[in-house]
C-alpha cells in the first residue's frame, strides 16, 4: 500500500496549482482521504478531507473557498486544486489515508513554493 | 476549536532512557480521537498510536500511549537510536483535525 504525490513546484502568487496523489495496493473509494501540509520548519496543518462516498468535502478555514479536494476512481488518484495561492501556502503537501479520527498511511509529500 | 499543547518543546535524552511526552487539550476530549505520530527529518509522519493507547501496525511495544480528558502522554520506555525524531499529537473534532506543535526528542 502506497501513496505518491506529485504536481508541486514553484508558482507565482495568485496563480493556481493542482496536486495529485496516486494510490496503489488499495482503492481510493474505500477510504476517506486528506491533505495535510507542513510549512518549512513548522508543524503539521490539516488542509482538506474527502469522505469515502465524496458526499462532503471539508476544509480548513485557511483554505476554504480557494482549495478543492477531489478524486478520480478510474485513476485511483486523489487531487488538490489550489487557487489564489499566497506565500502562506508554501509548504510540503502530504496526502494521507483517513481512518475516521486519524491518518494511517501517508505519502512522501510534494513541495509547493509560492514566490514571485 | 480545540487547541493541543505539547510539552516540552525539546527533550534531550540518551539512548536507553525513558521519554515521556505530554499533550494537553484545551477542552476535555474523547480518548478515541487522540493519536500520535513520529516524523524524522525529510520523511513523512508515521502513525504510532490511535485512540490514545492503541499501537498502530508494526509499532514496537516500547511505544505506549495513555491519558484521558485533557491530559495525554506518549511514553517511549527505552529510547533506541532510531527514536530520535519529532512527535506530534493529533485530535479529531469533527469535521476538523488538529495537531499539536510537536516535541523534538534529541540525543543528549
Amino acid at each position: 500500500e502506497q501513496l505518491v504525490e506529485s504536481g508541486g513546484g514553484v508558482v507565482q502568487p495568485g496563480r493556481s496549482l493542482r496536486l495529485s496523489c496516486a494510490a496503489s495496493g488499495f482503492v481510493v473509494n474505500a477510504f476517506p482521504f486528506h491533505w495535510v501540509r507542513q510549512a518549512p520548519g513548522k508543524g503539521l496543518e490539516w488542509v482538506a478531507a474527502l469522505s469515502y462516498d465524496v458526499s462532503n468535502p471539508f476544509y480548513a478555514e485557511s483554505v476554504e473557498g480557494r482549495f478543492a479536494i477531489s478524486r478520480d476512481i478510474s485513476k485511483n488518484t486523489l487531487y488538490l486544486q489550489m487557487n489564489s495561492l499566497t506565500s502562506e501556502d508554501t509548504a510540503i503537501y502530504y496526502c494521507a489515508r483517513g481512518r475516521g479520527s486519524y491518518f494511517d498511511l501517508w505519502g512522501q509529500g510534494t513541495l509547493v513554493t509560492v514566490s514571485s | 476549536e480545540i487547541v493541543l499543547t505539547q510539552s516540552p518543546g525539546t527533550l534531550s535524552l540518551s539512548p536507553g532512557e525513558r521519554a515521556s511526552l505530554s499533550c494537553r487539550t484545551s477542552q476535555s476530549v474523547g480518548s478515541s480521537y487522540l493519536a500520535w505520530y513520529q516524523q524524522k527529518p525529510g520523511q513523512a509522519p508515521r502513525l504510532l498510536i490511535y485512540g490514545a493507547s492503541n499501537r498502530a501496525t508494526d509499532i514496537p511495544d516500547r511505544f505506549s500511549g495513555s491519558g484521558s480528558g485533557t491530559d495525554f502522554t506518549l511514553t517511549i520506555s527505552r529510547l533506541e537510536p532510531e527514536d530520535f525524531a519529532v512527535y506530534y499529537c493529533q485530535h479529531y473534532g469533527g469535521p476538523s483535525w488538529t495537531f499539536g506543535q510537536g516535541t523534538n526528542v534529541e540525543i543528549k
